[in-house]
């Protein structure tokens, strides 16, 4: 079955500072890979994709991804944060060939210290 | 693009009351929208999936009859909570896909419905 683990449940980074929150999937094959944001009480918003092709996606808000098929990670990066990116982070992964059923990871709270 | 929109945002109701939840894409047509419910810091559960003009397909361990799901139209699935009970409690967040090729297939998320029952 497939799964998703994100491993850090927590992170305080300074703002400025470097992100990276981590993602490892367990799946048969490749699957479609998702980055989404959750302020609180709000819905989930698409910060970026992979379906195939470049390994390093772009996102918007000034994220990126990248995708390591011998590691099965997506790691989200982002250069430098801002304290308006404090949120929850999700990965989902979905079949190949059909976003049908995402299995979610519990999430990384992320908080930014001004 | 892509905008998906849940009503109402907020509702606390009696227990034993039932409570309908819509979900729309505003800005095209979704075949598919999922049900999902989020408990207080954790991830997203998903409850059932909802396709154009055919009967929800519920996960494991969802009550069907308790949690009614209707899709009449490409952009309007509702949810109705039946005999509600303090346990229905959470925080209810739907989503429709988009798909016209493999590249867009996508799930986009409304902004949930807090629902409390007393």
């Amino acid at each position: 079955a497939q799964s998703v683990t994100q491993p850090d449940i927590h992170i305080t980074v300074s703002e400025g500072a470097s992100l990276e929150l981590r993602c490892n999937y367990s799946y048969g094959a490749t699957p479609y890979l998702f980055w989404y944001v959750q302020s609180p009480g709000q819905g989930l918003q698409l910060l970026l994709k992979y379906f195939s092709g470049d390994t390093l996606v772009q996102g918007i808000k000034g994220f990126e991804a990248e995708f390591k098929r011998s590691q099965s990670s997506f790691n989200l990066r982002k250069p430098s944060v801002h304290w308006s990116d404090a949120a929850e982070y999700f990965c989902a992964v979905g079949p190949p060939g059909g976003g049908n059923k995402l299995t979610f990871g519990t999430g990384t709270q992320l908080k930014v210290e001004l | 693009g892509a905008v998906v929109s849940q009503h109402p945002s907020r509702v606390i109701c009696k227990s034993g009351t039932s409570v309908k939840i819509e979900c729309r894409s505003l800005d095209f047509q979704a075949t598919t929208m999922f049900w999902y419910r989020q408990f207080p810091k954790q991830s997203l559960m998903l409850m059932a999936t909802s396709n154009e003009g055919s009967k929800a397909t519920y996960e494991q361990g969802v009550e069907k009859d308790k949690f009614l799901i209707n899709h009449a139209s490409l952009t309007l699935s509702t949810l109705t909570v039946t005999s509600a009970h303090p346990e229905d409690s959470s925080f209810y967040i739907c989503s429709a896909r988009t798909y016209s090729g493999e590249a867009t297939d996508t799930q986009y998320f409304g902004p949930g419905t807090r629902l409390t029952v007393l």
